[in-house]
């Protein structure tokens, strides 16, 4: 029963902002949105998580929209790096076991 | 911070065969998490402990499956009589409060 929809790849010219859409339209009050990416033969890596409003971090940003139904994560210069799954979760933050992953969606950053 | 370590990285055993599997989480993190990963998917969630007591554990995990965390330190996954649909990445993760941290996972091919 997946709680977060994403597309399933989308491509990004190196240098240019990645956006990738996600939607959790049943999310409840107490749910954040966290995004994690995984590099092909790695574990997944945390980029940023949020409630509603809009997050910044070094690696990403994260903008949700009013009603919380859905979310994008920005990449604002993509680089050949940033090919990977990224994952869109949504968890009660301090939960003790609530991590999720669907299938993701493969960002493929080319030159 | 060394991050979590995952021992062995990769794994070739031959079908009925024993295996077992190592995870040391960051020293201070309390919760300890497995997951398993196959081609394509994202990873799903098989079982979680808080300190060494053993909270949850999906239906996934069989009863070829067995994991321990001893004093909450490093954790094992043993898996017995392995069969080829075991063919898959074991990942493990560690978190305190939020974010999980990931280790790279253990690759194991069964032939």
């Amino acid at each position: 029963d997946a709680k977060t929809t994403q597309p399933t790849s989308m491509d990004c010219a190196e240098g240019r902002a990645a956006n990738l859409p996600c939607n959790h339209s049943t999310i409840s009050g107490n749910e954040y949105v966290y995004w994690y990416r995984q590099i092909h033969s790695q574990g997944p890596q945390y980029i940023i998580h949020g409630l509603k409003n809009n997050e910044t971090n070094e690696m990403a940003s994260l903008i949700i929209t009013e009603d919380r139904k859905s979310s994008t994560l920005i990449l604002p210069h993509a680089t050949l790096r940033d090919t990977a799954v990224y994952y869109c979760i949504v968890r009660v933050a301090n939960n003790n076991n609530d991590m999720r992953f669907g299938a993701g969606t493969r960002l493929t950053v080319k030159p | 911070d060394t991050g979590v370590s995952q021992d062995p990285r990769h794994k070739i055993t031959k079908r009925g065969q024993n295996v077992t599997f190592r995870c040391d989480p960051i020293s201070e993190h309390n919760r300890l998490y497995w997951y398993r990963q196959t081609l394509g998917q994202g990873p799903e969630f098989l079982t979680y402990f808080q300190n060494e007591a053993q909270l949850e554990k999906s239906r996934l995990l069989s009863d070829r499956f067995s994991a321990e965390r001893p004093k909450g330190s490093f954790s094992t996954l043993e898996i017995q009589r392995t069969e080829q649909g075991d063919s898959a990445m074991y990942l493990c993760a560690s978190s305190l409060v939020y974010g999980y941290t990931f280790g790279s996972g253990t690759r194991l091919t069964v032939v």
